[in-house]
């Protein structure tokens, strides 16, 4: 069974740093992984998904790296903005997805 | 607009109440499964199914039934709601569940069983 741990479980940063937010994953037979934002008693918005072929992804502000063979991903957010405050969870896809508990992002204006 | 819809949004009914949530989407994707989240338990999967008429457990199935007689629909079913499937429910779909396939979430449904 996919075990997904995301560390820190929560981030607290002043406007403008860059945030830094890891993932990692028990399997690495997987097909590809996806961030997802929540905000508070909302649903889940897809950030980014990087296939297991690649190394990186980039979506504007938001870069997301890959290590499968070491079961690793990181998701960096440049020059946060209050905005950038929510849940961010990732997902490895190993036929489904599996969910860490996600890292609560808080950015201070 | 691509989306997945899940009505209602919110809900409070009493334990042994049957009730739906419903779960629509309009991406023609095949593969449509939904989660509970619970503080933390991260979110976990419930039931999914691949295609029409085809429909398997996920990791948290006890209490629940769906069906998948149409490829946009796929209801969740609540038979006799006790307290403790009170939640945060979410309905996803995909295209299918390998290689290049984005999950698309609803914006969920809070369940509350007294």
């Amino acid at each position: 069974k996919q075990e997904v741990t995301q560390i820190p479980a929560a981030l607290s940063v002043p406007e403008g740093e860059n945030l830094v937010l890891n993932c990692s994953f028990t399997d690495s037979a997987i097909y590809n992984l996806q961030w997802f934002r929540q905000d508070p008693g909302k649903g889940l918005t897809s950030l980014l998904l990087i296939q297991s072929s690649q190394r990186e992804q980039t979506s504007g502000r938001l870069n997301a790296s890959l290590d499968k063979s070491s079961g690793r991903s990181t998701l960096y957010i440049a020059a946060s903005q209050p905005g950038d405050s929510a849940t961010y969870l990732c997902a490895p896809n190993d036929y489904k997805l599996s969910f860490g508990a996600g890292t609560t992002v808080t950015v201070r204006a | 607009e691509a989306q997945v819809t899940q009505n209602p949004r919110y809900l409070i009914t009493v334990t042994g109440k049957k009730l739906t949530v419903t779960c629509s989407q309009n991406m023609n994707h095949e593969y449509m499964s939904w989660y509970r989240q619970d503080p933390g338990l991260g979110l976990r999967q419930i039931y999914y199914s691949m295609n029409v008429e085809v429909t398997d457990k996920g990791d948290v199935p006890e209490g629940y039934k769906v069906s998948r007689k149409e490829k946009r629909n796929f209801p969740l079913i609540l038979e006799s709601p006790s307290p403790n499937q009170t939640s945060l429910y979410f309905c996803a779909s995909s295209p299918g569940t390998g290689l290049y396939t984005e999950a698309f979430f609803g914006q969920g449904t809070r369940l509350t069983v007294v």
